[in-house]
């Protein structure tokens, strides 16, 4: 597609429900992040693809969230029995190049746990 | 660690003027990127500008340029000639560049931008 895809743009989950955030990168990107931005911050790193491959998990917050990418283009961020503080927007970027400055963002998912 | 700080949670601005909005960084490698990304209420992330730390000439991208003084550590965004359309969260950007690394970006909190007419 033209540019990266987030579905869905927005949720609402009853605390300790399951969600599944989907991602379609650029076509042809390799590389896929997935990033946290709570209201009022700056977005922060969760996890990393090269083509499907996560080669990077560091900034995922704890063992609820699990994030996917089976066949190298489209990526699932999944979180597990959300919690109020997992409220935030979920965005995703891509990028054709591992080094360059090229990074596409979504326009996000805005996940609310009530 | 890799740090971005953008010391001004919001700033006005009367239109047609220029304004400048302040980040600096904090990174211990030698080789690295810094970004500028607009984002409105829509929530989008736009890219804006980028310049390399080696690269010896400031960044320029129309309206935009980006005031790079390495010693300070510091990348600034320039805006000439506001415009009611740049009233948005304006978000610094690092990413350190080594081999085999994530090349993730790490953000700053961000400055809020008001445009006035």
């Amino acid at each position: 597609g033209a540019g990266v895809s987030q579905s869905p743009r927005y949720k609402v989950a009853k605390r300790g429900q399951d969600v599944a955030l989907r991602c379609d990168p650029i076509s042809g990107h390799v590389s896929l992040f997935w990033y946290q931005q709570a209201l009022g911050q700056g977005p922060e790193f969760l996890t990393y693809f090269q083509n499907e491959a996560q080669l990077d998990k560091s900034g995922l917050p704890s063992d609820r969230f699990f994030a996917e990418r089976p066949e190298g283009s489209v990526s699932t961020l999944k979180i597990q029995r959300t919690q109020q503080e997992d409220s935030a927007v979920y965005l995703c970027a891509s990028t054709s190049q591992n080094r360059g400055n090229g990074y596409t963002f979504g326009s996000g998912t805005r996940l609310t746990v009530v | 660690a890799q740090k971005i700080t953008q010391t001004q949670p919001g700033m006005f601005v009367q239109e047609k003027e220029a304004v400048t909005l302040d980040c600096t960084y904090d990174t211990s490698d030698q080789s690295y990127g810094l970004f500028w990304y607009k984002q409105p209420s829509s929530g989008e992330m736009i890219f804006l500008i980028y310049q390399g730390s080696y690269d010896e000439q400031n960044a320029t991208e129309g309206r935009y340029s980006l005031n790079f003084q390495k010693a300070r550590k510091s990348a600034n965004l320039v805006i000439s000639a506001s415009q009611l359309g740049d009233s948005a969260m304006y978000f610094c950007a690092m990413r350190e560049v080594y081999g085999g690394a994530t090349n993730k970006l790490i953000f700053g909190t961000g400055t809020l931008l008001a445009v006035q007419p």
